[in-house]
């Protein structure tokens, strides 16, 4: 069975600092993905960043980056120049069709 | 623009009812599932649908019960609610291919149970 956790229920930031949240994931699928999501508070859940397992290079969109460690069922988000809208749950997921997901890490940021 | 639509935002009902949670996508997506969401847990998969009338259970079905009629819609039902459904639930689409999908979800259904 699939596994993913997140070990920081919550997290904080000053604005336009970074920050780093962790996931870490077990599965015996040799071709599988990995997504973070984002909740903002009272809206719906949208999909920040997705790296396919077979991909050595750690994907990117724009502030969000990856750090893929596929060795150690690693794949920790990175926000950089962190903005107010930032502030949400996110989620890290693991799969491809069906997905399995983490526990959430709340992350706030600090004006 | 693509949308999944949930029919409640809230929702509060009493022990044994039965409750109906409905979703409709309008991107012809095959594959539909439900969620559930509580805090500490993430999301648990309860049951997904990858064609009309197909259905599968995920990890948490028990004390459910879903029907897909149609493509763009898909229920979930809590055939007599218990306190510990009291939960938020999240549905979802996506498309059927090889690789990767991104998963649409709805804004989700907050059911009380009392």
């Amino acid at each position: 069975a699939q596994t993913v956790t997140q070990s920081q229920p919550e997290m904080s930031v000053q604005e336009a600092e970074t920050v780093t949240l962790s996931c870490t994931y077990d599965t015996s699928e040799s071709d599988y993905y990995l997504f973070w999501y984002k909740q903002p508070p009272s809206r719906q859940m949208i999909l920040v960043i997705r790296q396919e397992a077979y991909k050595q290079q750690n994907a990117t969109e724009n502030r969000f980056s990856v750090n893929f460690q596929k060795a150690a069922k690693s794949f920790s988000l990175k926000i950089s120049d962190s903005q107010l809208g930032d502030a949400a749950m996110y989620f890290c997921a693991s799969g491809a069709q069906k997905l399995v997901f983490g526990q959430g890490t709340r992350l706030t940021i600090n004006p | 623009d693509v949308k999944v639509t949930q029919s409640s935002r809230y929702l509060v009902k009493r022990t044994g009812e039965k409750v109906f949670l409905e979703c409709v996508q309008d991107m012809d997506h095959e594959n539909m599932f439900w969620y559930r969401q509580d805090p500490g847990l993430g999301l648990r998969l309860i049951y997904f649908s990858y064609d009309v009338k197909m259905k599968e259970k995920g990890d948490i079905p028990e004390g459910y019960s879903v029907s897909r009629e149609k493509k763009e819609r898909f229920s979930l039902i809590l055939e007599s609610a218990s306190t510990n459904q009291t939960s938020m639930y999240l549905c979802a689409s996506t498309l059927t291919g090889l690789g990767y999908n991104e998963q649409f979800f709805g804004p989700g259904t907050r059911l009380t149970v009392l």
